[in-house]
Order: structure tokens, then C-alpha cells, then sequence
């Protein structure tokens, strides 16, 4: 049972540098987010897609960009690196938003110097 | 005002003790309200699922929802050490949102 998964686990990025990160989930949910975790300030909306095709911006979306080909991948890219993006961010899936239960991946790790 | 509150902790209670973590939320339309678990360099994962007011009792956990007072609890009875991890709430529901929305987290310590 692979679930979500995420790579790359660490990540160190010099200010500027672009990257990906990468999710994918196996269990054929429509529903795909990504969220960053920051202590004292919760998990935070980066991205979402409801289905392929499909995406919207959460709460803090500057800086990112998401696209959605397949139902089963939903790559997060950071354009342009700055510190504030040192965090650690989550991806989830979930069959039913607000009923459902939300999956998440082990997350990853990212550090911009 | 954020929309659910949660205490941050760290709460550092013996081994065996009783543990209660409490939020509060402000959206009535709220109708499900879960509880995740996230171990250290984890992701969070399910722990408790309720829907409306009451308690749901798994275990040693106990969850419980007073929709009157937008309180929700999770209690651990017989806490082990293999309970430290920050404990996050997520209240849910028809709202239309785009995104479970959850408590900042518990850090919960059991000490042996």
C-alpha cells in the first residue's frame, strides 16, 4: 500500500534555484493538495485540484505553481526559492473532501539558503 | 480570531496519566470533526473521526463534541510513550470549503 508518495524527502536549495516536489497517490483520489507546515502557524493551503485538469489556489500560494495531467500525480514547483519557502511541506489526497478522510504523504524537507 | 483554536503545548505529562487535548472552533456548520496524529518528521494520520455532538470511544482514546460550545476533546487514557506526537483537530462539514481546515497542533510528551 503505497498511498501518497513524496519526493524528494530533503531538499537544499540556494535563493533563486527552482525545483519540484513531487506526490503521487495510488488510491484514485479525485481530490489532491499540497499544504506547508511552519511551527506555531499549523498547515497551511498551498495548492489543491479537485480532478485532473483542475487546480486552485489556497492560502498561500505565491511562489508556486501546480499543474494536474493525471488523476494520480500533483507536482508542486517553486519558481523562484527564497527563504520564507524553508518549510516542510505535506501533500494529501482525499475521495471526499469534507467527509473523507485526508491522506498525507511523509512529507518533504526543504531548506533555501 | 483564528477559526479553530488549539493550546500548542508542549504538554509533558508521566506515563499511565490521563491526557485531555482540547479545541474550540467558531463555524456551526461545522458537522465532522477529526482528530490527526503526527509522530516527528511524520505525516499527520487519522486518529479519531466523530460527527455531530457526543463522545466515540476507540481504544484509549476517547473523542468527544459539544457542538453547543463548538468544544472538541481527545482524551488518552493510560498515556504510553508511544503517544508523544502533536495531535491536531480538524473540524469538517458541508461548508463548501476548499480545504480541511486544522488546529495549529498539541505536542504531547510521555514521559516513562
Amino acid at each position: 500500500n503505497a498511498g501518497v508518495t513524496q519526493t524528494p524527502k530533503f531538499q537544499v536549495l540556494k535563493t533563486g534555484q527552482s525545483m519540484t516536489l513531487q506526490c503521487a497517490q495510488d488510491m484514485n483520489h479525485e481530490y489532491m493538495s499540497w499544504y506547508r507546515q511552519d511551527p506555531g502557524m499549523g498547515l497551511r493551503l498551498i495548492h489543491y485540484s479537485v480532478g485532473a485538469g483542475i487546480t486552485d489556489q489556497g492560502e498561500v500560494p505565491n511562489g508556486y505553481n501546480v499543474s494536474r495531467s493525471t488523476t494520480e500525480d500533483f507536482p508542486l514547483r517553486l519558481l523562484s526559492a527564497a527563504p520564507s519557502q524553508t518549510s516542510v511541506y505535506f501533500c494529501a489526497s482525499s475521495p471526499n473532501l469534507e467527509r473523507g478522510t485526508i491522506y498525507f504523504g511523509e512529507g518533504s524537507w526543504l531548506t533555501v539558503v | 480570531q483564528k477559526e479553530v483554536e488549539q493550546d500548542p503545548g508542549p504538554l509533558s505529562v508521566p506515563e499511565g496519566a490521563i491526557v485531555s487535548l482540547n479545541c474550540t472552533y467558531s463555524n456551526s456548520a461545522f458537522q465532522y470533526f477529526m482528530w490527526y496524529r503526527q509522530y516527528s518528521r511524520k505525516g499527520p494520520e487519522l486518529l479519531m473521526y466523530t460527527y455531530s455532538s457526543g463522545n466515540k470511544e476507540d481504544g484509549r482514546f476517547t473523542a468527544q463534541v459539544d457542538k453547543s460550545s463548538k468544544y472538541i476533546s481527545l482524551f488518552i487514557r493510560d498515556s504510553q510513550p508511544s503517544d508523544s506526537a502533536t495531535y491536531l483537530c480538524a473540524p469538517g462539514g458541508d461548508t463548501g470549503r476548499r480545504a480541511l481546515t486544522f488546529g495549529s497542533g498539541t505536542r504531547l510528551q510521555v514521559q516513562p
